[in-house]
Protein backbone atom coordinates (compact mmCIF):
# COMPACT_ATOMS: atom_id res chain seq x y z
CA UNK A 1 0.00 0.00 0.00
CA UNK A 2 1.37 3.38 -0.60
CA UNK A 3 2.41 5.58 2.47
CA UNK A 4 3.18 8.84 2.13
CA UNK A 5 4.79 10.48 5.99
CA UNK A 6 5.38 13.61 6.44
CA UNK A 7 6.88 15.38 9.83
CA UNK A 8 6.59 17.10 11.94
CA UNK A 9 3.17 16.84 12.45
CA UNK A 10 3.21 20.59 13.85
CA UNK A 11 5.58 23.37 14.18
CA UNK A 12 5.21 26.93 16.16
CA UNK A 13 7.77 29.36 14.73
CA UNK A 14 7.64 33.34 15.12
CA UNK A 15 8.10 35.43 12.39
CA UNK A 16 10.99 35.77 10.11
CA UNK A 17 11.80 32.23 11.54
CA UNK A 18 12.80 29.64 8.38
CA UNK A 19 11.13 25.93 8.49
CA UNK A 20 11.70 22.95 6.42
CA UNK A 21 8.78 20.39 5.95
CA UNK A 22 9.82 16.79 5.28
CA UNK A 23 7.96 14.56 3.17
CA UNK A 24 8.97 10.62 2.67
CA UNK A 25 7.23 8.41 0.90
CA UNK A 26 6.64 4.63 -0.34
CA UNK A 27 4.99 4.61 -3.63
CA UNK A 28 4.98 1.96 -6.34
CA UNK A 29 5.15 3.45 -9.96
CA UNK A 30 6.02 7.06 -8.53
CA UNK A 31 5.48 10.01 -11.11
CA UNK A 32 5.44 12.90 -9.16
CA UNK A 33 5.26 14.53 -6.14
CA UNK A 34 2.95 17.87 -5.50
CA UNK A 35 3.02 20.29 -2.47
CA UNK A 36 -0.36 21.88 -1.27
CA UNK A 37 -0.77 24.79 1.51
CA UNK A 38 -4.44 24.46 3.33
CA UNK A 39 -6.13 26.95 5.13
CA UNK A 40 -9.40 26.79 5.92
CA UNK A 41 -10.96 25.26 3.02
CA UNK A 42 -9.61 24.17 -0.19
CA UNK A 43 -5.87 23.23 -0.41
CA UNK A 44 -4.28 25.62 -3.06
CA UNK A 45 -1.25 23.96 -5.31
CA UNK A 46 2.82 24.89 -4.25
CA UNK A 47 4.83 22.81 -6.37
CA UNK A 48 5.03 19.56 -8.64
CA UNK A 49 8.04 17.99 -8.24
CA UNK A 50 9.36 15.09 -11.23
CA UNK A 51 12.89 15.31 -11.09
CA UNK A 52 15.48 14.53 -8.30
CA UNK A 53 17.70 17.59 -7.41
CA UNK A 54 15.91 20.26 -9.15
CA UNK A 55 14.87 22.94 -6.82
CA UNK A 56 11.26 24.36 -7.48
CA UNK A 57 11.29 27.94 -5.81
CA UNK A 58 8.12 30.75 -5.49
CA UNK A 59 8.74 33.60 -3.43
CA UNK A 60 9.98 32.62 -0.11
CA UNK A 61 9.20 29.08 -0.57
CA UNK A 62 11.06 26.47 -2.14
CA UNK A 63 11.12 22.60 -2.26
CA UNK A 64 13.36 19.71 -3.83
CA UNK A 65 13.32 16.45 -4.29
CA UNK A 66 15.19 12.92 -4.05
CA UNK A 67 14.15 10.22 -5.86
CA UNK A 68 17.33 8.22 -4.61
CA UNK A 69 15.90 8.57 -0.90
CA UNK A 70 12.18 9.04 -1.36
CA UNK A 71 11.80 11.92 0.05
CA UNK A 72 10.90 15.90 -0.40
CA UNK A 73 11.47 19.06 1.43
CA UNK A 74 10.20 22.51 1.49
CA UNK A 75 11.66 25.24 2.67
CA UNK A 76 9.61 28.46 4.28
CA UNK A 77 12.72 31.67 4.78
CA UNK A 78 11.33 34.85 6.94
CA UNK A 79 7.86 33.19 8.13
CA UNK A 80 4.77 35.66 8.22
CA UNK A 81 1.67 35.03 10.19
CA UNK A 82 -0.04 34.21 6.73
CA UNK A 83 2.03 31.26 6.02
CA UNK A 84 0.37 29.50 8.98
CA UNK A 85 -2.00 26.90 7.41
CA UNK A 86 -2.12 23.15 7.05
CA UNK A 87 1.14 22.09 4.36
CA UNK A 88 -0.03 19.01 2.50
CA UNK A 89 2.31 16.46 0.89
CA UNK A 90 1.29 14.57 -1.91
CA UNK A 91 2.47 11.49 -4.51
CA UNK A 92 0.88 10.66 -7.27
CA UNK A 93 0.81 6.85 -8.39
CA UNK A 94 1.42 6.27 -11.97
CA UNK A 95 -0.81 2.98 -11.54
CA UNK A 96 1.01 0.58 -14.25
CA UNK A 97 -1.99 -0.24 -16.65
CA UNK A 98 -4.70 1.18 -14.37
CA UNK A 99 -5.41 4.55 -13.45
CA UNK A 100 -3.18 6.82 -10.86
CA UNK A 101 -4.03 8.16 -8.31
CA UNK A 102 -2.66 10.95 -5.51
CA UNK A 103 -2.02 9.54 -2.03
CA UNK A 104 -1.42 12.54 0.68
CA UNK A 105 0.35 12.62 3.57
CA UNK A 106 -1.13 13.33 6.82
CA UNK A 107 0.02 17.04 7.25
CA UNK A 108 1.99 19.39 8.85
CA UNK A 109 0.50 22.17 10.78
CA UNK A 110 2.73 25.15 10.99
CA UNK A 111 1.86 28.27 13.14
CA UNK A 112 3.54 31.80 12.69
CA UNK A 113 3.61 33.57 15.71
CA UNK A 114 3.89 37.80 15.20
CA UNK B 1 -10.94 31.44 -14.97
CA UNK B 2 -8.93 29.20 -13.31
CA UNK B 3 -11.54 28.01 -10.37
CA UNK B 4 -13.38 25.53 -9.40
CA UNK B 5 -16.39 26.03 -7.89
CA UNK B 6 -18.26 24.70 -5.34
CA UNK B 7 -22.30 24.30 -4.19
CA UNK B 8 -23.18 24.85 -1.50
CA UNK B 9 -20.58 26.07 1.15
CA UNK B 10 -22.47 24.36 3.92
CA UNK B 11 -25.17 21.88 3.75
CA UNK B 12 -27.00 19.54 7.11
CA UNK B 13 -29.31 17.16 6.03
CA UNK B 14 -30.94 14.27 7.86
CA UNK B 15 -30.28 10.38 7.45
CA UNK B 16 -33.63 10.19 5.06
CA UNK B 17 -32.84 13.35 2.85
CA UNK B 18 -31.61 13.22 -0.39
CA UNK B 19 -29.17 16.09 -1.94
CA UNK B 20 -26.50 16.99 -4.15
CA UNK B 21 -23.53 18.48 -4.01
CA UNK B 22 -22.08 20.31 -6.99
CA UNK B 23 -18.64 21.28 -8.82
CA UNK B 24 -18.17 23.35 -11.86
CA UNK B 25 -15.28 24.12 -13.72
CA UNK B 26 -14.06 26.50 -16.83
CA UNK B 27 -10.25 25.44 -17.31
CA UNK B 28 -11.15 23.16 -20.08
CA UNK B 29 -10.06 20.15 -17.80
CA UNK B 30 -10.99 16.37 -18.65
CA UNK B 31 -10.50 14.74 -15.36
CA UNK B 32 -12.68 15.91 -12.00
CA UNK B 33 -12.18 14.22 -8.65
CA UNK B 34 -14.46 14.11 -5.50
CA UNK B 35 -12.47 13.76 -2.23
CA UNK B 36 -13.24 13.41 1.40
CA UNK B 37 -11.91 15.07 4.36
CA UNK B 38 -12.17 14.62 7.64
CA UNK B 39 -11.37 16.71 10.60
CA UNK B 40 -7.44 16.78 10.81
CA UNK B 41 -6.96 14.43 8.15
CA UNK B 42 -5.73 14.92 4.77
CA UNK B 43 -8.11 14.53 1.68
CA UNK B 44 -9.33 10.54 0.72
CA UNK B 45 -10.44 10.12 -2.63
CA UNK B 46 -13.76 8.83 -3.47
CA UNK B 47 -13.69 8.92 -7.59
CA UNK B 48 -12.02 10.08 -10.58
CA UNK B 49 -13.96 11.23 -13.67
CA UNK B 50 -11.96 11.44 -16.98
CA UNK B 51 -13.37 12.42 -20.29
CA UNK B 52 -16.54 12.26 -18.42
CA UNK B 53 -15.92 8.33 -17.67
CA UNK B 54 -16.32 7.08 -14.55
CA UNK B 55 -12.57 5.65 -14.00
CA UNK B 56 -11.93 5.49 -10.32
CA UNK B 57 -14.62 4.48 -7.47
CA UNK B 58 -12.43 4.09 -4.31
CA UNK B 59 -14.84 1.51 -2.83
CA UNK B 60 -17.41 4.00 -1.75
CA UNK B 61 -20.59 3.22 -0.49
CA UNK B 62 -23.67 3.56 -2.88
CA UNK B 63 -25.57 6.10 -0.49
CA UNK B 64 -22.55 8.36 -2.41
CA UNK B 65 -23.47 9.06 -6.28
CA UNK B 66 -21.23 10.89 -8.53
CA UNK B 67 -22.18 12.36 -11.84
CA UNK B 68 -20.74 13.79 -14.46
CA UNK B 69 -23.01 15.61 -16.94
CA UNK B 70 -20.66 17.33 -19.59
CA UNK B 71 -16.62 18.17 -19.27
CA UNK B 72 -17.15 21.00 -16.83
CA UNK B 73 -19.39 20.00 -14.18
CA UNK B 74 -19.84 16.97 -11.62
CA UNK B 75 -22.29 15.87 -9.22
CA UNK B 76 -22.76 13.57 -5.87
CA UNK B 77 -25.92 13.06 -5.32
CA UNK B 78 -26.22 12.28 -1.58
CA UNK B 79 -29.12 9.84 0.28
CA UNK B 80 -29.39 7.55 2.96
CA UNK B 81 -26.13 9.37 4.44
CA UNK B 82 -24.84 8.33 8.08
CA UNK B 83 -23.62 10.99 10.98
CA UNK B 84 -20.05 9.71 10.46
CA UNK B 85 -20.57 10.92 6.54
CA UNK B 86 -20.66 14.23 8.10
CA UNK B 87 -16.88 16.16 6.48
CA UNK B 88 -15.61 18.64 4.37
CA UNK B 89 -15.89 16.99 0.49
CA UNK B 90 -13.62 18.60 -2.08
CA UNK B 91 -14.00 18.41 -6.10
CA UNK B 92 -11.01 18.70 -8.05
CA UNK B 93 -9.92 18.72 -11.53
CA UNK B 94 -6.73 18.26 -13.53
CA UNK B 95 -5.82 18.83 -16.85
CA UNK B 96 -5.19 15.43 -18.80
CA UNK B 97 -6.84 12.19 -16.90
CA UNK B 98 -5.13 10.48 -13.93
CA UNK B 99 -2.45 8.43 -15.93
CA UNK B 100 -0.64 11.66 -16.14
CA UNK B 101 0.78 13.25 -13.00
CA UNK B 102 -0.80 17.03 -13.73
CA UNK B 103 -1.45 19.03 -10.58
CA UNK B 104 -4.82 18.99 -9.26
CA UNK B 105 -6.70 22.18 -8.41
CA UNK B 106 -9.21 22.10 -6.16
CA UNK B 107 -12.25 23.53 -5.25
CA UNK B 108 -13.43 25.52 -1.81
CA UNK B 109 -15.48 22.37 -0.75
CA UNK B 110 -18.81 21.71 0.82
CA UNK B 111 -19.02 21.54 4.27
CA UNK B 112 -22.00 18.95 5.38
CA UNK B 113 -23.26 17.60 8.59
CA UNK B 114 -25.41 14.89 8.50
CA UNK B 115 -27.82 14.60 11.38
Amino acid sequence: EDKVVQSPLSLVVHEGDTVTLNCSYEVTNFRSLLWYKQEKKAPTFLFMLTSSGIEKKSGRLSSILDKKELFSILNITATQTGDSAVYLCAVFNAGGTSYGKLTFGQGTILTVHP
Amino acid sequence: DTEVTQTPKHLVMGMTNKKSLKCEQHMGHRAMYWYKQKAKKPPELMFVYSYEKLSINESVPSRFSPECPNSSLLNLHLHALQPEDSALYLCASSQEGPRLHNEQFFGPGTRLTVL
